[in-house]
């Protein structure tokens, strides 16, 4: 079945530091991809989204590039901030239309201190 | 603005007790999905409906069942409580043919003592 691998946490960054956090893949057919963040108290909110190879979501500084030869859907942040601390999670949803109960990862908790 | 409501933010039960936990989205959307989010576990989904009256079994669905009489309430039952039930509870809605994003409720955290 499809599911979602992301590198398990928690990151602890300082102020402006670079971010990677990985996220792997297995699916059948073309899933949409999709990076979700949750803030804490809050519920989950798309932070951004891919929907076929070789394209790039962005949004609010962070970028990820759907890579169909690695199966990955990296999320990376330049210079994070501290109101970026949060939890992200990877997921994908097997159909197009992204319709489809989404498969997340575990999730990966960043706090980022000044 | 967009807005999937949960009935409860935090609730309590005693284990054997029914819980109701009710979902309202009103953004006209035919799916609804309610999922549970566990430390190290992410959110495993428990059921979703694709419209009034229809429902499917997500990955966890034992001990819960759901109920979706009208297109903007989606209802997840406990049917009896048990301890291992205690979990954030999480409900989602999305459009058919809409731009991809899930709508999440803020979420309920429920604790059966």
């Amino acid at each position: 079945g499809n599911s979602v691998t992301q590198m398990e946490g928690p990151v602890t960054l300082s102020e402006e530091a670079f971010l990677t956090i990985n996220c792997t893949y297995t699916a059948t057919g073309y899933p949409s991809l999709f990076w979700y963040v949750q803030y804490p108290g809050e519920g989950l909110q798309l932070l951004l989204k891919a929907t076929k190879a070789d394209d790039k979501g962005s949004n609010k500084g962070f970028e990820a590039t759907y890579r169909k030869e690695t199966t990955s859907f990296h999320l990376e942040k330049g210079s994070v901030q501290v109101s970026d601390s949060a939890v992200y999670f990877c997921a994908l949803s097997e159909r197009s239309s992204g319709n489809t109960p989404l498969v997340f990862g575990k999730g990966t908790r960043l706090s980022v201190i000044a | 603005d967009v807005k999937v409501t949960q009935s409860s933010r935090y609730l309590v039960k005693r284990t054997g007790e029914k819980v109701f936990l009710e979902c309202v989205q009103d953004m006209d959307h035919e799916n609804m999905f309610w999922y549970r989010q566990d430390p190290g576990l992410g959110l495993r989904l428990i059921y979703f409906s694709y419209d009034v009256k229809m429902k499917e079994k997500g990955d966890i669905p034992e001990g819960y069942s759901v109920s979706r009489e009208k297109k903007e309430r989606f209802s997840l039952i406990l049917e009896s409580a048990s301890t291992n039930q205690t979990s954030m509870y999480l409900c989602a809605s999305i459009g058919t043919g809409s731009a991809y994003e899930q709508y999440f409720g803020p979420g309920t955290r429920l604790t059966v003592t």
